[in-house]
């Protein structure tokens, strides 16, 4: 079953607004992927990591990898409409092990 | 720049018909994935195939078949649709170490 948890299920927030969200499991994964998901699309790939600690940055995302390996954070800056979608993080614990998905933020932008 | 694609992007099925969905890449990938997103549940994977030639089941596989055509194409087959199947279905593909993952657009599939 689905073992990355992913909060917060959804936020409203007003345009301008910094968001958090966050990825935590009881179990050390070895990569972190977040994706965003806009509405009849597929996921697409925002931003990897691949080591402990590491904060790497795409635009007005940024998004870390945990130093304990058991979680991910990704921080949006200065939301505008457009960042409307539903965020998915996924983890692998090893190469060649299968992606885990959290279940999403969806996040929505009031203008 | 093609990417993944899958059809059909929209079926409407009764309940013990059975249908394909079909996906092709053109990123030369290795590993092919079919994936369900239910609301509330992120995504699952059903099947993946780490090469040409081979096939493996991922965490929902039951009530599904697969076919890894070809290095570019993998399909996925409902033998007899029930309405616990009724979801979005992505295909994917990756390079062999899988780190990044390329989604379709996705196949809106309800069982009545």
């Amino acid at each position: 079953g689905q073992q990355l948890n992913q909060s917060p299920q959804s936020m409203f927030i007003q345009e301008g607004e910094d968001v958090s969200m966050n990825c935590t499991s009881s179990s050390i994964f070895n990569t972190w992927l977040w994706y965003k998901q806009e509405p009849g699309e597929g996921p697409v790939l925002l931003i990897a990591l691949y080591k402990a600690g590491e904060l790497t940055s795409n635009g007005r995302l940024t998004a870390q990898f945990g130093i304990t390996r058991k979680d991910s954070f990704l921080n949006i800056s200065a939301s505008i409409p457009s960042d409307v979608g539903i965020y998915f993080c996924a983890g692998r614990r090893n190469a060649g092990n299968m992606l885990t998905f959290g279940g999403g933020t969806r996040l929505m932008v009031k203008p | 720049n093609a990417g993944v694609t899958q059809t059909p992007k929209f079926q409407v099925l009764k309940t013990g018909q059975s249908m394909t969905l079909q996906c092709a890449q053109d990123m030369n990938h290795n590993s092919m994935y079919w994936y369900r997103q239910d609301p509330g549940m992120g995504l699952r994977l059903i099947y993946y195939s780490a090469s040409e030639g081979t096939t493996d089941k991922g965490e929902v596989p039951n009530g599904y078949n697969v076919s890894r055509l070809n290095k570019r194409e993998f399909s996925l087959r409902l033998e007899s649709a029930a309405p616990s199947q009724t979801s979005v279905y992505f295909c994917a593909s990756s390079t062999v170490s899988g780190n990044t993952i390329y989604f379709g657009e996705g196949s809106w599939l309800t069982v009545v």
